[in-house]
């Protein structure tokens, strides 16, 4: 398996609503990773997990929330988003994060926030 | 991180030749991406260029020169699908994250 799958590939949620977005790769990677993509613009990085452990947050705000339940999955959990918060969420994973090469995106999870 | 520039458009036509060019600071340098994205849709992986030179691979061809911080992206016989976002790259920092460049929207004319 040489995927990353993400869950659901679209979703609207009202601005009170509480939504997950789901990741999972069985690469054996070690590393994971959370990218936000507004339209026309490159993906930018959100969350790092490397060996379960977050070890970079991009001074993302509390609505957005990460979990790494185990090595093979990663969760962003969304709560009480704005509008502005639409965008393509993309996981990626990697071998880790010693290393540069290995990289693979999911398909991501097209977010509208309404 | 890296600063990563790429031009922001380019146009070409149906069946030619297009390079793709991408510069970088060479400082901290772990390889370079290059991406392939269609509207609304995920990044696809085109190529990894970690050592000097040319790597082909069918129609598209990557080049990278570490001395001179510069790689380039070579799409040969141009078709219609190929308009896209092309995105050039490079992990780096402590998480070996990656950071892009803008992306060069590429548009093939018939």
């Amino acid at each position: 398996d040489t995927e990353v799958t993400q869950t659901p590939k679209h979703l609207v949620m009202g601005m009170t609503n509480k939504k997950s977005l789901k990741c999972e790769q069985h690469m054996g990677h070690r590393a994971m990773y959370w990218y936000k993509q507004k339209a026309k613009k490159p993906p930018e990085l959100m969350f790092v997990y490397s060996y379960e452990k977050l070890s970079i947050n991009e001074s993302v705000p509390s609505r957005f929330s990460p979990e790494c339940p185990n090595s093979s999955l990663l969760n962003l959990h969304l709560h009480a988003l704005q509008p502005e918060d639409s965008a393509l969420y993309l996981c990626a994973s990697s071998q880790d994060t010693r290393q540069g090469y290995g990289y693979t995106f999911g398909s991501g999870t097209r977010l509208t926030v309404v | 991180g890296q600063n990563i520039d790429q031009p922001t458009e380019m146009t070409a036509t149906e069946g030619a030749i297009v390079q793709i060019n991408c510069t970088y600071q060479t400082s901290g340098f772990n390889g370079l991406f290059w991406y392939q994205q269609h509207a609304g849709e995920a990044p696809t992986f085109l190529s990894y260029n970690v050592l000097d030179g040319l790597e082909e691979k069918g129609r598209f061809s990557s080049f990278l020169s570490r001395s001179k911080g510069y790689s380039y992206l070579l799409l040969k016989e141009l078709q219609m699908k190929d308009s896209a976002s092309y995105l050039c790259a490079s992990p780096s920092g402590s998480a070996r994250q990656l950071t892009f460049g803008s992306g060069t929207q590429l548009t093939v004319l018939p």
